[in-house]
């Protein structure tokens, strides 16, 4: 057990730009989500997945957001025309899954973004 | 909607000193709740659950929390706080399918020496 590995875990980028952030999850932990922590709050949730199946999508992840884990292992995070409001932590976690209640989250240390 | 309170944004205790950090749910049915702890710049660390039965519940490095359904209530405790212990808190509770977390807005500990 490695744990949940983020990558990058700093970018810095312009207005603008296109930015992807990649999350590995523990192996074998089928589901996997993205959240985002701004300064002074808890992290909210943005998406997750069953194994490659994204199965649910918040009302956050605007349409500049897109999440894909096509192999059911890794996942990739990209945001398309960052804006200001976009400077976050982004956080990945990864659990069994299976339906089990009784598999909390594994999380990794977040990939912080910084928007100028 | 379920969700979670915590009403301290920041808390300082002494080294030694014993913790309490609240934190109150509401959700229709028995809850599953959870403990994170998260030092700066890094990720969230899982310090206790509770899903059913005692509600006494033990975790790692020394934390305890009690679940009180009476209170809505689910308490984190710590009887000697050490100053590694200085990070911030998260009460969760899963909501919905897909046992989504769904988190409070955290209390800032320090610990003075």
């Amino acid at each position: 057990d490695t744990g949940v590995s983020q990558n990058p875990r700093h970018k810095i980028t312009k207005r603008g730009q296109n930015v992807t952030f990649r999350c590995d999850p523990i192996s074998e932990h089928n589901r996997l989500y993205w959240y985002r922590q701004t300064l002074g709050q808890g992290p909210e949730f943005l998406t997750y997945f069953q194994n490659e199946a994204q199965l649910e999508k918040s009302r956050l992840l605007s349409d500049r957001f897109s999440a894909e884990r096509p192999k059911g292992s890794f996942s990739t995070l990209e945001i398309q025309r960052t804006e200001q409001g976009d400077s976050a932590m982004y956080l990945c976690a990864s659990s069994p899954g299976g339906g089990s209640v009784h598999s909390p989250l594994h999380f990794g240390n977040g990939t912080r973004l910084t928007v100028t | 909607a379920q969700s979670v309170t915590q009403p301290d944004i920041h808390i300082t205790v002494s080294e030694g000193a014993s913790l309490e950090l609240r934190c109150n749910y509401s959700y229709g049915a028995t809850p599953y709740l959870f403990w994170y702890v998260q030092s700066p710049g890094q990720g969230l660390q899982l310090l206790l659950k509770y899903f059913s039965g005692d509600t006494l519940v033990q975790g790692i490095k020394g934390f305890e929390a009690e679940f009180k359904r009476s209170q809505s209530s689910f308490n984190l405790r710590k009887p000697s706080v050490h100053w590694s212990d200085a990070a911030e808190y998260f009460c969760a509770v899963f909501t919905g399918g897909g046992n989504k977390l769904t988190f409070g807005t955290g209390t800032q500990l320090k610990v003075e020496l």
